[in-house]
């Protein structure tokens, strides 16, 4: 099956600094798209989303950007802070004629130095 | 407002037991998912539903089953628990509307299994 990217790769950032992380998905038909950032021990929690007739979308000092030329979506985290040290996950939705199935990459690991 | 529950939040099960994980949910959301994450690695779908009554195989179903009898609780069990299946479980939940079908998901605080 179709799968949103398959390994965790780890991102060191020094405080203060801007962060990007990447996300390659492979259902050309999603056409909804989440991140989510994951604390140790905690269950994932939503940080922002993306819909396909959309390229960029901002938050409080998030930003996602979506490229469905090369299937990728990034998020930007602005004046990384100890607390943005997370896993990160993009999320995929096909429309619901596609199944539906709410499919997750592997996320990557954040770690803020101070 | 409790969101997603998740019962038990941990369990350890000897080979070849079985048990059922619940999830329930009080926010009237339609869709349904059971994920596992393992150490270091990402969410794998396992099973879906798309609404009472309904279920579907995720990537992992192998091993597992699901019922959704009711809106708000999505049952996931273990008929023959085996060591591979040791795993954080994930329940999520999100919300179907007429003009608005994708919607985040919520999870829960997750299951954390060990099978000996």
């Amino acid at each position: 099956g179709e799968s949103v990217g398959l390994h965790l790769p780890t991102l060191s950032v020094q405080e203060g600094d801007n962060s990007i992380i990447n996300c390659a998905y492979s259902n050309s038909a999603s056409d909804y798209f989440i991140w989510y950032k994951q604390e140790s021990g905690k269950g994932p929690q939503f940080i922002i989303d993306i819909r396909s007739n959309m390229d960029k979308r901002q938050g409080q000092r998030v930003t996602v950007l979506l490229n469905k030329t090369v299937k990728h979506l990034s998020l930007q985290i602005a004046a990384t802070q100890p607390g943005d040290s997370a896993v990160y996950f993009c999320a995929e939705l096909p429309p619901k004629a596609a199944g539906n199935k709410l499919t997750f990459g592997g996320g990557t690991r954040v770690l803020v130095k101070p | 407002n409790a969101g997603v529950t998740q019962t038990p939040k941990f369990r350890v099960l000897k080979t070849g037991q079985s048990m059922t994980l619940l999830c329930a949910q009080d926010m009237n959301h339609e869709y349904m998912y059971w994920y596992r994450q393992d150490p270091g690695m990402g969410l794998r779908l396992i099973h879906y539903s798309v609404g009472e009554g309904t279920t579907a195989k995720g990537e992992v179903p192998d091993g597992y089953n699901v019922s959704r009898l009711k809106k708000q609780n999505f049952l996931l069990g273990l008929e023959s628990a085996a060591p591979s299946q040791t795993s954080v479980y994930f329940c999520a939940s999100s919300f179907d509307s007429a003009g608005n079908p994708n919607t985040e998901a919520f999870f829960g605080q997750g299951t954390r299994l060990t099978v000996v």
